[in-house]
């Protein structure tokens, strides 16, 4: 079966600092897609970068930026200029016949 | 686009009670999937469908549950009789095809008294 694990429960950093949110999967797809989703205390679940797996680049959405590594399966999140509204569950996620979700980190940024 | 549409936002009732919750998904997205979350289980795909048709139910927990999808635009989650542990956020999102990023609802918040 297709997981997704994220190692992580809890996280913290001080503002303006740097974090990475872990991210670890397991597929047999060859093509595939991967997703770093966010949930604030509103409990709204708002996407923040997704990666085609058939790409080697890694994606980069402003302050957002992943660590793709392909062989190893594995998909980080890297979170720089944290800010306090970055404060929130992080939800990894990958495709394969159906979407798989990680189980989350949660993410406070100190101020 | 007003994004994927859920109703009610909160419900609160009986143990016993029928509950429906409803969705609206963006128009154009052919997929569409409902989730509940839990602090115990965490976010679980209860059921999703394509054009319409369900795909796989094999997360729906019990014959309690029941969700059709009538038409593009519309899908419905049902519990008959509803249980105190039925008390969860539902979510429902849509996207263009089940490998695609998937656009959630806010959510119905539902307690089972």
């Amino acid at each position: 079966a297709q997981t997704v694990t994220q190692s992580q429960p809890e996280m913290s950093v001080q503002e303006a600092e740097t974090v990475t949110l872990s991210c670890t999967y397991d597929t047999s797809e060859n093509n595939y897609y991967l997703f770093w989703y966010k949930q604030p205390p509103s409990r709204q679940m708002i996407l923040v970068i997704r990666q085609e797996a058939y790409k080697q680049q890694n994606a980069t959405e402003n302050r957002f930026s992943v660590n793709f590594q392909k062989a190893a399966k594995s998909f980080s999140l890297k979170i720089s200029d944290s800010q306090l509204g970055d404060t929130a569950m992080y939800f990894c996620a990958s495709t394969g016949n159906q979407f798989y979700f990680g189980t989350g980190t949660s993410l406070t940024v100190i101020p | 686009d007003a994004g994927v549409i859920q109703s009610p936002r909160h419900e609160v009732t009986e143990m016993g009670q029928e509950v429906t919750l409803r969705c609206k998904p963006i128009s154009g997205h052919n997929s569409l999937f409902w989730y509940r979350q839990t602090m115990m289980r965490g976010l679980e795909l209860l059921i999703y469908f394509n054009n319409n048709v369900p795909i796989d139910d094999s997360g729906m927990p019990e014959d309690r549950f029941s969700a059709k999808m009538p038409n593009a635009s519309f899908s419905t989650l049902k519990i008959q009789p509803s249980e105190p542990r039925d008390s969860a956020v539902y979510f429902c999102a849509s996207s263009t095809t089940n490998y695609n990023e998937q656009f959630f609802g806010p959510g119905t918040r539902l307690t089972v008294l």
